[in-house]
């Protein structure tokens, strides 16, 4: 079965500094993988994914990502945080059951911006 | 585009009765549709998928009489928690797959804000 781990709970960073958030997986077979951010109050929102092809991958928000298969990662990162990307953030990988891709979560990382 | 919502945001009840939860897809049609749980500080746990005009499959540990899961139309999905107890309490959470093609690749999940369940 495929699993999720994302190693860091909580991170705080200030304005304007680089982000990296971590994720590894666990998967048998080629990922589909995905970062969703979760606000208070709020869905989750899609960051980005990688399905195929180029392994760096570049989301909304300034947000990219890079698939790395020989470390079974799949890191976020962001060159500049603003305070309004505090949140949760949620690494997935998606199963293909062929009709619909089920989705595992990793456990999140608790964004902190400080001013 | 690719927007879901859901109804109620928040319900409070008594131990006992039920609970119906509402899962649209607004601007797309959605043939499979997933329910999520989320416990305070955790990630999110599938509960069971939904496919229009069949019968849901729930996840290992999740109990189907308990949660009744009705996908009427492909933009509604039901999630109703039967003689919710306490321990029903939780963040329950949907999402919509918006179909890039057939083969299940290149499929994304579109989610809904949640629904916050409080059982008394």
């Amino acid at each position: 079965a495929q699993s999720v781990t994302q190693p860091d709970i909580h991170i705080t960073v200030s304005e304007g500094a680089s982000l990296e958030l971590r994720c590894n997986y666990s998967y048998g077979a080629t990922p589909y993988l995905f970062w969703y951010v979760q606000s208070p109050g709020q869905g989750l929102q899609l960051l980005l994914k990688y399905f195929s092809g180029d392994t760096l991958v570049q989301g909304i928000k300034g947000f990219e990502a890079e698939f790395k298969r020989s470390q079974s990662s799949f890191n976020l990162r962001k060159p500049s945080v603003h305070w309004s990307d505090a949140a949760e953030y949620f690494c997935a990988v998606g199963l293909n059951t062929g009709t619909a891709s089920k989705l595992t979560f990793g456990t999140g990382t608790r964004l902190q911006v400080t001013l | 585009g690719a927007v879901v919502s859901q109804h109620p945001s928040r319900v409070i009840c008594k131990s006992g009765t039920s609970v119906k939860i509402e899962c649209r897809s607004l601007d797309f049609q959605a043939t499979t549709m997933f329910w999520y749980r989320q416990f305070p500080k955790q990630s999110l746990m599938l509960m069971a998928t939904s496919n229009e005009g069949s019968k849901a499959t729930y996840e290992q540990g999740v109990e189907k009489d308990k949660f009744l899961i009705n996908h009427a139309s492909l933009t509604l999905s039901t999630l109703t928690v039967t003689s919710a107890h306490p321990e029903d309490s939780s963040f329950y959470i949907c999402s919509a797959i918006l179909l890039l093609g057939t083969s299940g690749r290149g499929d994304t999940q579109y989610f809904g804000p949640g629904t916050r369940l409080t059982v008394l």
